[in-house]
């Protein structure tokens, strides 16, 4: 079946330092997105990308949909305090398919 | 307006007891979704529910485990004969067509199952 691997599986930054994550997957998708969770709570959308090439920003948070429609990255720029969580890849193929979650990569910033 | 919903927020059940979980999505959305979070780890999908189509069931661990979706809306998620490895945070999350052609997912803050 589908797979998704996230890269790194977690990240230790100094507070102001710019983040890199990645989404790879053995499959196409037509939709990538980004979600992030904090401690206790569900994931939030951040990002939703729907055509491959398509760069978007949400703030500080910056990503791109892969020409081959088989990777996806998250960056965020000079990172704050809260940042800090778990950043979810996810991609689904077709409109009414379900959606595959990667395995997360979570951030911590150093004191 | 109001979001995806759980209850309960918390749920500590013996062994071998059964166990019900309960999701609210948000109104008007067409397909719902329960994944399971074990501590530190990712989303391991459950089963998926999409408008009046059959459900996807493959993320589902084994037989104890069953959902329902009644009327389109407000699912429950059934364990039986709970085992301790079913300890974890159950979500629920709803989509509706977003922009372009793909769903944007809205989570409920889940459910903590806890096996003793």
């Amino acid at each position: 079946g589908q797979q998704l691997n996230q890269s790194p599986q977690s990240m230790f930054i100094q507070e102001g330092e710019d983040v890199s994550m990645n989404c790879t997957s053995s499959s196409i998708f037509n939709t990538w997105l980004w979600y992030k969770q904090d401690p206790g709570e569900g994931p939030v959308l951040l990002i939703a990308l729907y055509k491959a090439g398509e760069l978007t920003s949400n703030g500080r948070l910056t990503a791109q949909f892969g020409i081959t429609r088989k990777d996806s990255f998250l960056n965020i720029s000079a990172s704050i305090p809260s940042d800090v969580g778990i950043y979810f890849c996810a991609g689904q193929l077709r409109r009414d398919d379900k959606i595959i979650f990667g395995k997360g990569t979570r951030l911590h910033i150093l004191p | 307006g109001a979001g995806v919903s759980q209850s309960p927020s918390n749920k500590v059940t013996e062994k071998g007891k059964d166990v019900e979980l309960r999701c609210d999505p948000i109104s008007g959305h067409t397909a719902l979704y329960w994944y399971r979070q074990s501590l530190g780890q990712g989303l391991e999908f459950l089963i998926y529910f999409q408008g009046n189509s059959a459900p996807d069931k493959s993320g589902l661990p084994s037989d104890r485990f069953s959902a329902e979706r009644t009327g389109g809306s407000v699912s429950t998620l059934t364990i039986q004969r709970t085992q301790q490895e079913d300890s974890a945070v159950y979500l629920c999350a709803s989509s509706a067509k977003g922009q372009g052609d793909g769903y944007e997912q809205y989570f409920g803050p889940g459910t903590r199952l806890t096996v003793t």
